[in-house]
């Protein structure tokens, strides 16, 4: 069974500055997607970024982008010059092609940007 | 843009009353999912539906049942309602495919008193 950890229940960091977002993830197929959503408070869950476990290049969304490391089963995102509207919590998520169209979800973690 | 409409926002109901959730997309996506949403525990799927008529048990199926009669609605439904299912409950829809995006609706935080 797949499963996927966020050891960080919150995170905050200084607006403009620079925070990474752990997630990890265990799953025994070899092809797979990861992603990563975000949920502003009061607001609908949105994706922010997606990986396909093949390609070896991260993948990038303006100032969002994963570092992701096949071989530790980590997916962390990092968020470059956070704004306020970067404020949500955020979910990491996997889905394997051999099974069933299911996410799975980690426990998300809270971030706070302070101004 | 996909739009994932949930009836309620907010709903108030007693021990042991039937309640049903509704959904509705519009962008005539075959799959549609039911998750509960928990502090801690991330997002648990209850069921899901790859078509009109077809459902499959998630992950926490217990006390829940789920119908879908047309293909841009899709339907949770709690037999007895009972306290441990006070919970934000969110759905979402996709098109077919693994690579594809689930698009999540705006929820409805249930309490169960």
């Amino acid at each position: 069974a797949q499963t996927v950890t966020q050891s960080q229940p919150e995170m905050s960091v200084q607006e403009a500055e620079t925070v990474t977002l752990s997630c990890t993830y265990d799953t025994s197929e070899s092809d797979y997607y990861l992603f990563w959503y975000k949920q502003p408070p009061s607001r609908q869950m949105i994706l922010v970024i997606r990986q396909e476990a093949y390609k070896q290049q991260n993948a990038t969304e303006n100032r969002f982008s994963v570092n992701f490391q096949k071989a530790a089963k980590s997916f962390s995102l990092k968020i470059s010059d956070s704004q306020l509207g970067d404020a949500a919590m955020y979910f990491c998520a996997s889905l394997t092609i051999q099974g069933a169209q299911k996410l799975v979800f980690g426990q998300g973690t809270r971030l706070t940007i302070n101004p | 843009d996909v739009k994932v409409t949930q009836s309620s926002r907010y709903l108030v109901k007693r021990t042991g009353e039937k309640v049903f959730l509704e959904c509705v997309q519009d962008m005539d996506h075959e799959n549609m999912f039911w998750y509960r949403q928990d502090p801690g525990l991330g997002l648990r799927l209850i069921y899901f539906s790859y078509d009109v008529k077809m459902k499959e048990k998630g992950d926490i199926p217990e006390g829940y049942s789920v119908s879908r009669e047309k293909k841009e609605r899709f339907s949770l439904i709690l037999e007895s309602a009972s306290t441990n299912q006070t919970s934000m409950y969110l759905c979402a829809s996709s098109l077919s495919g693994q690579r594809n995006e689930q698009f999540f609706g705006p929820g409805t935080r249930l309490t169960v008193l």
